[in-house]
């Protein structure tokens, strides 16, 4: 069936590193990606997504591109702030319109 | 634009009680979906409403979950009655559209001991 696969955290970063986290799905079909972020106590939110192969989607100064070659989606951010401190999900949407998520990675930021 | 709400926030029961969950969604969103997340998982869908009729319950535990979306706005999620292995985090989400971006409310953290 239908997978995401995501590197395990945590990843633990100073302010202002450059920051990579590793995203790879087994799909049949041409799934939709998406990453959502989730803060402590909150629920999920939208960060960016991509809907077709070579697609690249950003948000927020985070970007993933839609490799269909690699299948893979990894996400990417040139400088990270204290406050992008959270649980980053990686996810695919099927024809069927439904959400198949990874298992998260924490990401920490230290001033 | 109000977000998804749920309530409650938080809720502690002993195994074999029963508990429910309420979710408001945005209004004007047709698409209800109810998740669970067990700690250190990603959310893994529990059932799906178009409007108040069932699209998807394939990962419902339907002896012991049921779910229903009245009028088709407001949903319910209950377990009756309730395992160890049903403590994690009740996230619903709702969206205008199935092909349409989901938002995600708050969640509501269930413990059970």
């Amino acid at each position: 069936g239908d997978s995401v696969t995501q590197m395990e955290g945590p990843v633990t970063l100073s302010e202002e590193a450059f920051l990579t986290i590793n995203c790879t799905y087994t799909a049949t079909g041409y799934p939709s990606l998406f990453w959502y972020v989730q803060y402590p106590g909150e629920g999920l939110q939208l960060l960016l997504k991509a809907t077709k192969a070579d697609d690249k989607g950003s948000n927020k100064g985070f970007e993933a591109t839609y490799r269909k070659e690699t299948t893979s989606f990894h996400l990417e951010k040139g400088s990270v702030q204290v406050s992008d401190s959270a649980v980053y999900f990686c996810a695919l949407n099927t024809g069927f319109q439904k959400l198949v998520f990874g298992t998260g990675t924490r990401l920490l930021v230290s001033p | 634009e109000a977000g998804v709400a749920q309530s409650p926030r938080y809720k502690i029961i002993e195994k074999r009680q029963s508990v429910a969950f309420w979710c408001n969604p945005i209004s004007g969103h047709a698409t209800l979906y109810w998740y669970q997340q067990i700690l250190g998982q990603g959310p893994k869908l529990l059932i799906q409403f178009q409007n108040n009729g069932v699209v998807d319950d394939s990962q419902l535990p339907k002896d012991r979950f049921s779910a229903e979306r009245l009028k088709g706005v407001d949903s319910t999620l209950k377990i009756q009655p309730a395992k160890l292995e049903d403590s994690a985090v009740y996230l619903c989400a709702s969206s205008f559209h199935s092909n349409q971006p989901q938002h995600f409310g708050d969640g509501t953290r269930l413990s059970i001991l």
